[in-house]
């Protein structure tokens, strides 16, 4: 089944703790992305990757980094959360060339206390 | 820049009824224009897409005429059921463009 998984699902941190949300895809999908999920905001884009070892900022790539060293896995971190950074996360993947056709991933939802 | 305006919700429909979100638009050019769908506890799915003026998108029931002359791109749907009870997003993207531009979703909820 071709599908978007990210871990944790749900988590719960302080201010500070480093952490890493995982992003994985078994399309063989060139392009993904991770977005934040605001109220009142839609989704925005924080950083994207046209394919390994590449990636760019998107429009709210402040207190974020990305890696991308393998094609399936896009990973996110924060080195130091902030409160601000609380929302819920969302990976996407799509083939090259169409942007509209993204696989959405079904998203984790971070606390920083 | 771009930037999409979507209907205040939640919405709330007895079953069967008709559905309308509104949908405008500010963007330069002539941008393509989408409506996704996010289930409860769900990523967002493609719902259905308009790529010119006047073209019409639709898919499950649902509709949306991409109208240039108001910059709106309305959904619609006939006779909505409790499985539609869902997040509706709004978006629109520029041929180039890595991303897409979406609106504040709007809320569904179907009541039997």
């Amino acid at each position: 089944e071709a599908q978007v998984t990210q871990n944790p699902r749900y988590l719960i941190t302080v201010t500070g703790k480093k952490l890493t949300v995982t992003c994985s895809q078994n399309m063989n999908h060139e392009y993904m992305s991770w977005y934040r999920q605001d109220p009142g905001l839609g989704l925005r884009q924080i950083y994207y990757s046209m394919n390994v070892e590449v990636t760019d900022k998107g429009d709210v790539p402040e207190g974020y980094k990305v890696s991308r060293k393998e094609k399936r896995n896009f990973p996110l971190i924060l080195e130091s959360p902030s409160p601000n950074q609380t929302s819920l996360y969302f990976c996407a993947s799509r083939p090259g060339g169409i942007v509209e056709t993204q696989y959405f991933g079904p998203g984790t939802r971070l606390l920083v206390l | 820049g771009d930037s999409v305006t979507q209907m205040e919700g939640p919405v709330t429909l007895s079953e069967e009824a008709f559905l309308t979100i509104n949908c405008t638009y500010t963007a330069t050019g002539y941008p393509s224009l989408f409506w996704y769908v996010q289930y409860p506890g769900e990523g967002l799915q493609l719902l259905l897409k308009a790529t010119k003026a006047d073209d019409k998108g639709s898919n499950k029931g649902f509709e949306a005429t991409y109208r240039k002359e108001t910059t709106s791109f309305h959904l619609e749907k006939g006779s909505v059921q409790v499985s539609d009870s869902a997040v509706y997003f709004c978006a629109l993207t520029h041929t180039g463009r890595r991303a897409l531009t979406f609106g504040s979703g709007t809320r569904l909820q179907v009541q039997p």
